[in-house]
């Protein structure tokens, strides 16, 4: 099953700025989802987005923290004013059919706030 | 709420078998899963397990999964410096229809030659 690739691979930024970062599906998939790692830290789960509207989100996910498709195609998260503690790697992964309900990452964003 | 627990560390000589257990809180979920995460890569999907299996078995993969005890195992049978990786293993979450995963804490496995 083909995965997701995420753009940038890597990003370094100064508090306070605005970062987006895109997944882009390789197909025409309905739903995606947003997790971040914290260096050494767990997995942790964002935003679940099916259909264009968002499905679920966590407490992670406050009003700096936005989604959206807005070609219909590339799937971003956006992060308004960044902050120190929002430096960690961020993955983008899509809703496989089938048995198993399986979801399939994209290879990450580093993000970096200085 | 829903939890996940792994145990942080495992070494094993190349050759030998590795076991990486987990341990969760939910006893409604309905799939149990297997990650790897290569040093600065993503996760990659190695297995998964519905909750009314007791056990799958994939090439050198064996997932073992005790829904009453709430643990679930991954052994890895003749295992090769290119296991060498941080495991994590993730249940589905509940709350509506999302499917969001919630992740362990994951265990390094290092591969000794």
């Amino acid at each position: 099953e083909p995965e997701v690739t995420q753009t940038p691979s890597h990003q370094v930024t100064q508090m306070g700025q605005e970062v987006i970062l895109r997944c882009v599906p390789i197909s025409n998939h309905l739903y995606f989802y947003w997790y971040r790692q914290i260096l050494g830290q767990k997995v942790e789960f964002l935003v679940s987005f099916y259909n264009n509207e968002i499905s679920e989100k966590s407490e992670i996910f406050d009003d700096q923290f936005s989604v959206e498709r807005p070609d219909g195609s590339n799937f971003t998260l956006k992060i308004r004013s960044t902050k120190l503690e929002d430096s960690a790697m961020y993955f983008c992964a899509r809703l496989a059919g089938g048995p198993g309900e399986t979801q399939y990452f994209g290879p990450g964003t580093r993000l970096l706030v200085l | 709420g829903e939890d996940v627990e792994q145990s942080l560390f495992l070494s094993v000589r190349e050759g030998d078998s590795s076991v990486i257990n987990c341990t969760y809180t939910d006893s409604s979920s309905t799939y149990l899963y297997w990650y790897k995460q290569e040093p600065g890569a993503g996760l990659q999907l190695l297995t998964y397990i519905f909750s009314n299996m007791d056990m799958k078995q994939d090439q050198r993969l064996t997932v073992l999964l005790n829904k009453k005890d709430k643990h679930l195992s991954l052994r890895i049978a003749d295992t090769q410096t290119g296991d060498s990786a941080i495991y994590f293993c993730a249940e589905k979450g509940l709350g509506g229809a999302t499917n969001k995963l919630i992740f362990g804490t994951g265990t390094l496995l290092a591969v000794q030659p």
